[in-house]
């Protein structure tokens, strides 16, 4: 079993739709938990960084984090064709140096 | 958020040949870095831990004589990838982490290198 699961997707949604991006993990050490957005050919670019169980929002952004579930979830508002790339979800945790991503899912944001 | 650099972004090289790739934080003291690689279509895959004043920690599979990193200093690590072959050809990726161990566990990437070795 993969220390993260990502759905791979791709997921193709209309202009403005609300978008749901979701990861589980099985090690409920992690603690650190961050979203990256990366576009073809280009290193990710780190979009959302928790550490808490809840709620964080940054403009059209929300990171959601359930501890519990071992779940986390990044909602995109109202999305945009400039949208339109790979997102990773990526963890980590106190006791060991790494960082564990997704697979990424591919996002596509039609017009 | 912290800016990290990598250079070149794009590199081309003949079979045999040695290439080196930089990656600094500009803006912050990177105890760590990482360096990945990604193929097309595939999610980022760990190569080594780079630490800054010791040697780099190689995860299994990779080959250190062939992937030779150095972090001389708190703001640079660089990746010499050695006597290249087409195999070699991927998408490289730098990463830092920002601040101190367990205080901030942000991590910021450079824009990544595209080895084709010809």
């Amino acid at each position: 079993q993969k220390e993260v699961e990502q759905d791979p997707g791709p997921l193709s949604v209309p202009e403005g739709a609300i978008v749901s991006l979701n990861c589980t993990y099985s090690n409920s050490a992690f603690q650190y938990f961050m979203w990256y957005r990366q576009y073809s050919r280009k290193g990710p670019e780190l979009l959302m960084y928790t550490y808490s169980s809840g709620n964080k929002e940054d403009g059209r952004f929300t990171a959601q984090v359930d501890k519990s579930s071992k779940y986390i979830s990044l909602f995109i508002r109202d999305s945009q064709p400039s949208d339109s790339a790979t997102y990773l979800c990526a963890m980590k945790d106190n006791n060991f140096n790494k960082f564990y991503f997704g697979s990424g899912t591919k996002l596509n944001v039609k017009p | 958020g912290a800016v990290v650099s990598q250079h070149p972004s794009r590199v081309i090289c003949k079979s045999g040949t040695s290439v080196k790739i930089e990656c600094r934080s500009l803006d912050f003291q990177a105890t760590t870095m990482f360096w990945y690689r990604q193929f097309p279509k595939q999610s980022l895959m760990l190569m080594a831990t780079s630490n800054e004043g010791s040697k780099a920690t190689y995860e299994q599979g990779v080959e250190k004589d062939k992937f030779l990193i150095n972090h001389a200093s708190l703001t640079l690590s660089t990746l010499t990838v050695t006597s290249a072959h087409p195999e070699d050809s991927s998408f490289y990726i730098c990463s830092a982490r920002e601040g101190p161990v367990a205080t901030n566990e942000k991590l910021f990437f450079g824009s990544g290198t595209q080895l084709s070795v010809l």
